[in-house]
């Protein structure tokens, strides 16, 4: 079965220095991964994803995420934080065993950026 | 565009109550989504459809039903309201040109079952 797991309930990160936030998957086959945010009172707005291609996917708001399939993680990282990253953010995978583009999202983690 | 909406924001209702929330999307995406949301869980699929008059059920569809009569319009129904149900709701649309679309998410119905 598709699953994403991300271990880190909370990520506390001093503004300006660098942030991570974790995420591994299992897939059968090849994986497509997303990265998600949540800011507080709304919808997830999509950040980023993996299909194919170079391991280091660029996204929204100065954010990245590194693809490492020997690891099977899809770690989400942002050079320098900044106080408005303070957010809820998901990885998912995109479970091919369905036709309906299905999504399968991990538990979340919350990102605290402290000024 | 105004993306995904729903409808409505906040609701309050009493074990055995019936409600019904409203989804719409004017980007003419094929695929709609209602998903639960509930703290330490992300998200948890209730139901989708892949195209006007047709749904399916998601990983907890028990005490959900759904229509789908217009391609832009996705309703979520529960006949009779329990405290489980207590969460907030996340309605999302994607167009699955190639199946790695991204999906778009309204901003949510917090729902309160008493």
């Amino acid at each position: 079965a598709q699953s994403v797991a991300q271990p880190e309930d909370q990520v506390n990160v001093a503004e300006g220095n660098p942030l991570t936030v974790k995420c591994t998957y299992s897939v059968s086959g090849n994986p497509y991964l997303f990265w998600y945010v949540q800011y507080p009172n709304r919808g997830l707005q999509f950040l980023l994803k993996y299909i194919t291609g170079d391991n280091l996917v660029k996204g929204s708001y100065g954010f990245e995420a590194e693809f490492n399939k020997s690891q099977t993680s899809f770690h989400l990282k942002k050079p320098s934080a900044l106080v408005s990253d303070s957010a809820l953010y998901f990885c998912a995978v995109r479970d091919i065993t369905s036709s309906a583009s299905k999504i399968i999202f991990g538990s979340g983690t919350r990102l605290s950026i402290r000024p | 565009n105004a993306g995904v909406t729903q409808t409505p924001k906040f609701r309050v209702l009493k074990t055995g109550q019936s409600m019904t929330l409203l989804c719409a999307q004017d980007m003419n995406h094929e695929y709609m989504y209602w998903y639960r949301q509930d703290p330490g869980m992300g998200l948890r699929l209730i139901h989708y459809s892949v195209g006007e008059g047709t749904t399916a059920k998601g990983e907890v569809p028990d005490g959900y039903n759904v229509s789908r009569l217009k391609k832009q319009n996705f309703l979520l129904g529960l006949e009779s309201a329990a405290p489980s149900q207590t969460s907030v709701y996340f309605c999302a649309s994607s167009p699955d040109r190639d199946h790695t679309d991204t999906q778009y998410f309204g901003p949510g119905t917090r729902l309160t079952v008493l």
